[in-house]
């Protein structure tokens, strides 16, 4: 089972470039959600999806777009990318209880 | 506003031994949920262990254990007979239930350094 796949992996952008991170699972899950880890510090939420065609404002939404067209994929998008989003971002789906996480993205803007 | 707490950055813990890790919470919402999550140097979340508002007894997976304190917002995660395994970074995360859904925040984490 694939469970839950981001794609990349591994990123470096050049600050003002942008790019999307996709967010893939195959649980059927409804709830799907991006996050943001800095440093010695835990999970931020940055947008979440509900459902297929619904898209919310997390914690640390600003500079970041998201799109649930299809239930299975949730793309998260920055439209001109800021060093102070050099991050490892985190997807995530759930159905009950407990949430999957994907592999991370580790980007870098330079 | 719900926020998670964690106020221990750094643990440390000798093999075999038992470590508590401290969770306190701030929600207004009779209905929410609580997790623990681990984090090895790999990187990977691992879920361990979910408390619901509503359960009355303390949650238990194994060697976790959630001290699920309501009237003290708080949901310490006890980790009996540790393993130099367990060395990682433990958060802890609280799902608000509301009308449209859930979501889920996360407190800053504690890194638990076990000794052999």
């Amino acid at each position: 089972n694939a469970g839950v796949t981001q794609t990349p992996k591994f990123r470096v952008l050049k600050t003002g470039q942008s790019m999307t991170l996709l967010c893939a699972q195959d649980m059927n899950h409804e709830y799907m959600y991006w996050y943001r880890q800095d440093p010695g510090m835990g999970l931020r939420l940055i947008h979440y999806s509900v459902g297929e065609g619904t898209t919310a404002k997390g914690e640390v939404p600003d500079g970041y777009n998201v799109s649930r067209l299809k239930k299975q994929n949730f793309l998260l998008g920055l439209e001109s990318a800021a060093p102070s989003q050099t991050s490892v971002y985190f997807c995530a789906s759930a159905a009950g209880v407990e949430a999957f996480f994907g592999q991370g993205t580790r980007l870098t803007v330079v | 506003a719900q926020k998670i707490t964690q106020t221990q950055p750094g643990m440390f813990v000798q093999e075999k031994e038992a470590v508590t890790l401290d969770c306190t919470y701030d929600t207004s919402d009779p209905s929410y949920g609580l997790f623990w999550y681990k984090q090895p140097s790999s990187g990977e979340m691992i879920f361990l262990i979910y408390q619901g508002s509503y359960d009355q007894q303390n949650a238990t997976e194994g060697r976790y254990s959630l001290n699920f304190q309501k009237a003290r917002k708080s949901a310490n995660l006890v980790i009996s007979a540790s393993q130099l395994g367990d060395s990682a970074m433990y958060f802890c995360a609280m799902r608000e239930v509301y009308t449209g859904g859930f979501k889920t925040i996360f407190g800053a984490g504690t890194r638990l350094f076990v000794k052999a």
